[in-house]
């Protein structure tokens, strides 16, 4: 099984539609991330939470809002899609103990989402 | 300029050759640097860490260096299965939320 899931994996919705990404993890991590990727801008950091009571915005926040309902939840809102909202969201974990580096990210499949 | 740089390629390139990708860095406050490597439509997966001292595994080998700010990988032998986009990626802080991704180099192995 999977370390990081994502549901669903492919989205169409409309404009002005609210969608909700939901990650699960159970590799046991702190900390979780929602990344956007796009051709030619790579992955852009939209939100993080370190545990349970901490969110923090990230780089490209406007328009998302997040949720972190559990150690091992973290789901990603669109309040009111738009067309440049169409990416593909990545969640992400990390465990600042991890030996292999501070903070590495590991990443769920992603959700690939089309806002018409 | 942006923080996180790479030659988007792609770069084809015929089995068994061996090829190079650099990556360049603005802020020399980066303190670890990383290989991904991302299949199409899939997540990025961890290649490998980046360490000072330049480091291998296997066909694949990392360096760094700090003074011109630049993070290299290169393959050797090269397999049809190299086929991806490679992505590196600096972490400003110690802190995950600092993690900054380059925008990927596409890689073509070609029979």
């Amino acid at each position: 099984d999977a370390d990081v899931t994502q549901t669903p994996r492919n989205r169409i919705t409309k404009t002005g539609k609210r969608i909700m990404l939901e990650c699960s993890q159970t590799k046991g991590h702190d900390r979780m991330y929602w990344y956007r990727q796009d051709p030619g801008l790579g992955l852009r950091l939209i939100y993080y939470s370190f545990d349970v009571k901490d969110i923090n915005k990230g780089e490209i926040s406007d328009g998302y809002s997040v949720s972190r309902q559990a150690q091992a939840k973290f789901s990603l809102s669109l309040e009111s899609a738009i067309p440049n909202q169409t990416a593909l969201y990545f969640c992400a974990t990390s465990d600042p103990r991890s030996k292999i580096s501070t903070d590495t990210q590991y990443f769920g499949p992603g959700t690939r989402l089309t806002v018409l | 300029r942006k923080e996180v740089e790479q030659d988007p390629g792609p770069f084809n390139v015929p089995e068994g050759a061996t090829v190079a990708f650099n990556c360049t860095y603005s802020n020399s406050a980066s303190q670890s640097f990383f290989w991904y490597r991302q299949d199409c439509r899939k997540e990025p997966k961890l290649l490998m860490s980046v360490y000072s001292s330049g480091n291998e595994d296997g066909r694949f080998t990392a360096q760094l260096n700090r003074a011109s700010q630049y993070i290299s990988l290169l393959i050797r032998d090269s397999k049809l299965s190299d086929s991806a986009t490679y992505l590196c990626a600096v972490n400003i802080g110690n802190y995950g939320q600092n993690f900054v991704f380059g925008p990927g180099t596409r890689l073509s192995v070609l029979p």
